[in-house]
């Protein structure tokens, strides 16, 4: 089955800093990994997608993140975090086969302190 | 992006009474909705695949007679909890599938549902 695991609960950083959220997939065949954020009360807003391609991939606000086959990690990163950045980052899988169906890690919880 | 409308996003009930929760894609046509879950500082769990015109396909351990779940048109998709239960009080958030061969997911605002 496939899954995704985000180890750290919380991630502190001073705004200015470069930011990293942490991810590793398990999958069987390719991954389609995905980064979302959440602010408080609210669903889900997209920020960024592997599907193939370039290991490098750009998102929405800045982000980034990179795929790594040989570590199965798709971590997110941002050059200089903005205190505005701070919210509830989901990693997610696609469920395989046909399916679009997506499987959420446990969240982390970004905090920028100014 | 595409957007997902969810109504209402907050509601408080009774205990017995029935909720109905609406996801409606606004700019495009969503063949496949998704409902999840999503208990205070805990992951999204998905409760249910709804296609339109078919029956939902519910995940292991989601009741579906008590999480009634409709898609009948191409833009609108609806969760009915059924004579909700304190414990019933949650977060609920609807996803709708983009076109695209990708298959992004677009979320709606999520409603947070309260069963006193």
């Amino acid at each position: 089955a496939q899954s995704v695991a985000q180890p750290e609960d919380q991630v502190n950083v001073a705004e200015g800093n470069p930011l990293t959220v942490k991810c590793t997939y398990s999958v069987s065949g390719n991954p389609y990994l995905f980064w979302y954020v959440q602010y408080p009360n609210r669903g889900l807003q997209f920020l960024l997608k592997y599907i193939t391609g370039d290991n490098l991939v750009k998102g929405s606000y800045g982000f980034e993140a990179e795929f790594n086959k040989s570590q199965t990690s798709f971590h997110l990163k941002k050059p200089s975090a903005l205190v505005s950045d701070s919210a509830l980052y989901f990693c997610a899988v696609r469920d395989g086969g046909s399916s679009y169906k997506l499987i959420f890690g446990s969240g982390t919880r970004l905090l920028v302190r100014p | 992006g595409a957007v997902v409308s969810q109504h209402p996003s907050r509601v408080i009930c009774k205990s017995g009474t029935s909720v109905k929760i609406e996801c409606r894609s606004l700019d495009f046509q969503a063949t496949t909705m998704f409902w999840y879950r999503q208990f205070p500082k805990q992951s999204l769990m998905l409760m249910a695949t709804s296609n339109e015109g078919s029956k939902a396909t519910y995940e292991q351990g989601v009741e579906k007679d008590k999480f009634l779940i409709n898609h009948a048109s191409l833009t609108l998709s609806t969760l009915t909890v059924t004579s909700a239960h304190p414990e019933d009080s949650s977060f609920y958030i609807c996803s709708a599938r983009g076109t695209g061969g990708t298959g992004e997911l677009f979320f709606g605002e999520g409603s947070r549902l309260t069963v006193l």
